[in-house]
């Protein structure tokens, strides 16, 4: 079965700062892997997924088959940045979401 | 703007008395899932309509149960709610084929 894990519960860093939130996943087949972030008092919604290789927001995530790792990282945060971010693989025909514990972060000033 | 709808946002029902709960969405999707989500957990699926089929995960239990009468609408019904089974229900939409999830806003169900 697959399983993704998010380490931290929470990560605090101060503005400016670099930024990485950790995501580790288990998965038989080829995963595909997504990042989503729940703004306070906002619905969870989509920040990036793996294949696009794209920048959303200043943040990256690249995927490492052989470390089965797709960390989220950003250079230099901001404060809007905080938020809980969860890391998700998806599965199946109906393209199932499973989702990690979450990271709960926040940008000091 | 096309969106999804949960209602209530907030739902609070005895222990065994049978609650729903609501889930709208005008993005005219096929598919609509929803998960559980306890406090300080990964929001877990429940089970899935992909169409009119639906789709139950194995470790879902009898108590909850799924009902989507047409495509804009989907509903979730908890028979005999215990106090484990206070959380965050979040309704999900996707379209078949495609990777990603819209959600609601989610009804928080608190049970005495």
């Amino acid at each position: 079965a697959q399983r993704v894990t998010q380490p931290e519960k929470l990560l605090s860093v101060f503005k400016g700062a670099p930024v990485e939130l950790k995501c580790n996943y288990s998965y038989s087949g080829s995963p595909e892997l997504f990042w989503y972030v729940q703004y306070s008092r906002q619905r969870l919604q989509l920040l990036l997924r793996h294949i696009s290789r794209e920048s959303i927001k200043g943040f990256t995530a690249d995927l490492n088959k052989g470390e089965t790792s797709f960390h989220l990282k950003k250079p230099f945060a901001q404060e809007e940045d905080s938020a809980m971010y969860y890391c998700a693989l998806i599965s199946g025909s109906a393209r199932q979401l499973t989702f990690g514990s979450g990271t709960q972060l926040t940008v000091l000033p | 703007d096309a969106m999804v709808i949960q209602n209530p946002r907030y739902q609070v029902t005895q222990f065994g008395k049978p609650v729903t709960l609501s889930c709208s969405q005008t993005l005219n999707h096929n598919v609509m899932y929803w998960y559980q989500q306890k406090s300080s957990q990964a929001p877990k699926l429940l089970f899935h309509y992909y169409d009119k089929d639906f789709n139950n995960e194995a470790d879902t239990p009898d108590n909850f149960q799924s009902r989507r009468p047409n495509t804009s609408f989907c509903f979730l019904d908890i028979r005999s709610p215990g106090l484990g089974d206070a959380a965050m229900y979040l309704c999900g939409t996707g379209q078949g084929g495609s990777y990603e999830q819209y959600f609601g806003p989610g009804t928080r169900l608190t049970v005495t």
